[in-house]
């Protein structure tokens, strides 16, 4: 979808390294949101974002964190890799945080 | 947070034939949306309804929330090999934010 980009698309990455994914958006929106999708678990929310320097914590926050300083950029950080880290990570994009989400496109981590 | 039991986890139907994902939930529902996410893609936002018994077509789809607004129905009419992906319904889970349900998985058989 147009307007949400996120780098890499793909890591590959060692135990015990930091890690951030990127997710940059150009719609101007308000909210945010990191998910991680594993088998079985569907879609589970990690962090999201409603506004600047606003943040909170989703159900699976454990091990991460995050950082917006500015509209269009939110950023995830493993601060350090574990193997059950492993998986795809979703941003999403959303104006009112009740209408349809954006997704990117995704970035696959491994770690090894 | 708010959680929703999402049934059948997969489908397999022959081109042609109908297919039906539910979303059921314990509790009152404020809105329910449906995305869509093809093999190795992301998810796509399809619809939201809001409304006790509303019920929206988007061509070959058919969404319906429930009267009690605790579950919530997503038919297809004559699947195609275009319509193979994961079905996800999605809730509010809480301040501007929803919880997923684990998805349905259709596979079309041609």
């Amino acid at each position: 979808d147009a307007g949400i980009t996120q780098s890499p698309r793909h890591k590959v990455t060692e135990t015990g390294t930091p890690v951030t994914l990127r997710c940059h958006q150009t719609e101007n929106h308000r909210y945010m949101y990191w998910y991680r999708q594993d088998p079985g678990h569907g879609l589970r929310l990690i962090h999201y974002s409603y506004g600047v320097k606003d943040t909170d914590k989703g159900e699976v926050s454990d091990g991460y964190s995050v950082s917006r300083s500015k509209t269009e950029d939110f950023l995830l950080t493993l601060e350090s890799a574990t193997s059950s880290q492993t998986s795809v990570y979703f941003c999403a994009i959303s104006e009112t945080g009740r209408d349809g989400y954006t997704f990117g496109s995704g970035t696959r981590l491994t770690v090894v | 947070g708010q959680q929703v039991m999402q049934i059948p986890q997969y489908q397999h139907v022959q081109e042609g034939e109908d297919f039906t994902t539910y979303c059921n939930s314990s509790t009152t529902l404020s809105n329910i949306q449906w995305y869509k996410q093809r093999p190795g893609g992301h998810p796509v936002f399809l619809i939201q309804l809001v409304k006790s018994g509303e019920v929206k077509k988007q061509k070959r789809l058919t969404f319906q929330f429930g009267e009690a607004k605790k579950n919530s129905s997503l038919h297809i009419t004559a699947t195609q090999t275009t319509d193979v992906g994961t079905y996800f319904c999605a809730v509010s889970g809480g301040y501007q934010k929803v919880t997923f349900g684990t998805g349905t998985k259709l596979q079309v058989i041609p």
